[in-house]
Formats: structure tokens, sequence, C-alpha cells
């Protein structure tokens, strides 16, 4: 099975300033078609994940766009511009390119 | 517009059992990739199992023989049968939209709580 692992795991940041979070996956994403099926996902506190990257850097509607994905396999990056109180919670990547689907351990996102 | 409804999780001994049920409107189960994934307390996500646009079912290795998906086309159902279950499958399981290798549209999820 492909392990999905992200760095940092608590990543205190200053709100107007720049937080990266790296995701490394065990094994290749590029699936038959061509396609990196690599996500990232936001959970706020009590809520359920929601999407915010697909296919490594597109961005879902009502995303902000101070949030960018990129990298290409095993090192992919969820980039967080201007940080601001609403982003805090954990953000999980995910590799969907084969079953099982595999999450990172997630990476706590919090205020200084 | 999409929405997932789960229902059916609740307190349950060991070795119990439950049935997850996942109500979906705003999409048509033989168009879409469904999955379950779950959440222990405090911890990580996980994918369950999932269940093709065609009825082809997925399930990871620690769950084959325990866990067992199924759906209703005519009432636009998702279900997951759940057995044997031990303290560790406490969590809150997550309906959601498998979509071109990613997870689109996720529920509010369930609470199942293994425990004597």
């Amino acid at each position: 099975d492909v392990v999905m692992t992200q760095s940092p795991l608590s990543l205190p940041v200053t709100l107007g300033q720049s937080a990266s979070i790296s995701c490394r996956s065990s094994q290749s994403l590029v699936y038959s078609d061509g396609n990196t099926y690599l996500s990232w996902f936001q959970q706020r506190p009590g809520q359920s994940p929601r999407r915010l990257i697909y296919k490594v850097s597109n961005r879902d509607s009502g995303v902000p766009d101070r949030f960018s994905g990129g990298g290409s396999g095993p090192d992919f990056t969820l980039k967080i511009s201007r940080v601001e109180a609403e982003d805090i919670g954990v953000y999980y990547c995910m590799q969907g390119s084969r079953w099982p689907y595999a999450f990172g351990q997630g990476t706590k996102l919090e205020i200084k | 517009e999409v929405q997932l409804v789960e229902s059916g999780g609740g307190l349950v001994q060991p070795g119990g059992s439950l049935r997850l049920s996942c109500a979906v409107s705003g999409l048509t189960l033989s168009d879409n990739f469904m999955i379950w994934v779950r959440q222990a307390p405090g911890k990580g996500l996980e994918a369950v199992s999932m269940i093709s646009n065609d009825g082809i079912t997925f399930y990871t290795d620690s769950m084959r023989g325990r866990f067992t998906i199924s759906r209703d086309i005519s009432k636009n159902t998702v279900s997951l049968e759940v057995s044997s279950l031990g303290t560790e499958d406490t969590a809150v399981y997550y309906c959601a939209r498998a979509h071109w290798g990613s997870i689109d549209f996720w529920g509010r999820g369930t609470l199942v709580t293994v425990s004597s």
C-alpha cells in the first residue's frame, strides 16, 4: 500500500505570514492515464474535511487563491500565503491513484 | 445540490455489528463511486471501503471480511455493514463521493462507539 508522510505535524504560524506543508509518497502516484491524483483537504475543528486542491495543483471552486499546491512525485507541497484566523485546522494530503486511498497523518495549523 | 446524510451510528459492544446508511441526493449512484472514510477520536482519516458506479467493491485489507459495502440504487442509499467490532473501530464514519482519484463531497459523519 502507498504510505503518505506529512511534515511538519504541527505548524505554528503568525497571522499574515506564509505556511508550507510537505507530503511525501512511498510510491509513484502517476496513474495509467498520466495524471497524478494527489489532493489536499482542510478540516476545521468539529467539521467534515473539505477539499482544497486536486490533481496536485488544481484549486477547488471557492477556495481562496492564498492556497496553492505543487510538486511532483514523491514530494508535494501545500502553501498558504497570508495565513488568516479561519485557516486554523488540520490539513491532510491524500493519494487516490491506487486503492486503498491513503491520507497523510495530518498537519495541525495553529496561530502563534 | 449534493447532500450526503449518514445514519446508524451508536454505541455497540465489542464483537457486535451495525449497519451504517448514507442517504444521497443530488447524485446518481449508477454514475458515481462512493466511499466510506473513518476518523478515530483525535486521529487522522482512513479510507474504509468504496463501491464503484457499476457495483464493484473495494476494501482495505484490515477490514475485508468484517465490513460490507452495498448500495440501493432505487433508494439512492449506500450502506456499510460493520461486524466483529473492536474498540479500535470507534470512529466517525463519513460517507463521501470519490471522483477522479479524489473525494469532493463529504457527509457530516456518524459516530460509532465500541465499548462494553
